[in-house]
């Protein structure tokens, strides 16, 4: 089975920190993304990266950032947090890109910005 | 943006019976998928359907799609207390390469 793990499950932070959210994913895949979701909105795009080093911006970049140094990491940055980054933040991995596949999930890490 | 829209918002109904759930789209897509949300957790795949095919079974699941009219619907047969879950379908465009959520249905299965 496809394991795709988050660093933390819940984080508060303060307003103005430096946050770093960390996923790994097991399988080898190619592809990996970082959505928030928040309660209406359904899940938004903020980053993805096709290859280790490589990353291109989704729909909602704005005060983030992201790293993939390895194959297997993906890490979400925000290089200073404010409340409203406060959010249910998910990480995910697939196989091949152009959405052919079915995208793997974390459990998703709930920040809380004060 | 959000490409998908889900209908209902949220559906009650009793252990046995079947829940259906319905997703409008605004562009030409390459597929739509479906996934489940357990009450604070990550997402699950459940099925993948692309837009040459219009009718997909994976146990007691059943997606249907109509690229015409730019819709898909979720069918869960003789559902259960543990398919209480937020349920998402998502979208690919023709063109694009990312998928696209709606915001979701949440399902309540009562026992």
């Amino acid at each position: 089975d496809v394991k795709v793990t988050q660093s933390s499950r819940y984080l508060v932070k303060r307003t103005g920190e430096k946050v770093f959210l960390e996923c790994v994913q097991d399988m080898d895949h190619e592809n990996m993304f970082w959505y928030r979701q928040d309660p209406g909105l359904g899940l938004r795009l903020i980053y993805f990266s096709y290859d280790v080093k490589m990353k291109e911006k989704g729909d909602i970049p704005e005060g983030y950032s992201v790293s993939r140094e390895k194959k297997e990491r993906f890490s979400l940055i925000l290089e200073s947090a404010s409340t409203n980054q406060t959010s249910m933040y998910l990480c995910a991995s697939s196989l091949l890109w152009r959405g052919a596949y079915e995208q793997y999930f974390g459990p998703g890490t709930r920040l809380t910005v004060t | 943006s959000q490409q998908g829209e889900e209908d209902p918002q949220a559906l009650s109904i009793q252990e046995g019976e079947n829940a259906t759930m319905n997703c409008s789209y605004k562009t030409s897509i390459n597929n739509l998928q479906w996934y489940r949300q357990n009450s604070g957790r990550g997402l699950v795949h459940l099925i993948l359907i692309r837009s040459n095919e219009r009718e997909k079974h994976s146990g007691r699941l059943r997606v249907t799609l109509d690229t015409s009219k730019k819709s898909s619907s979720l069918l869960i047969t003789a559902s259960r207390a543990a398919d209480t879950a937020s349920y998402f379908c998502a979208t690919v465009g023709e063109y694009e390469n990312k998928l696209v959520f709606g915001a979701g249905t949440i399902l309540r299965v009562k026992s």
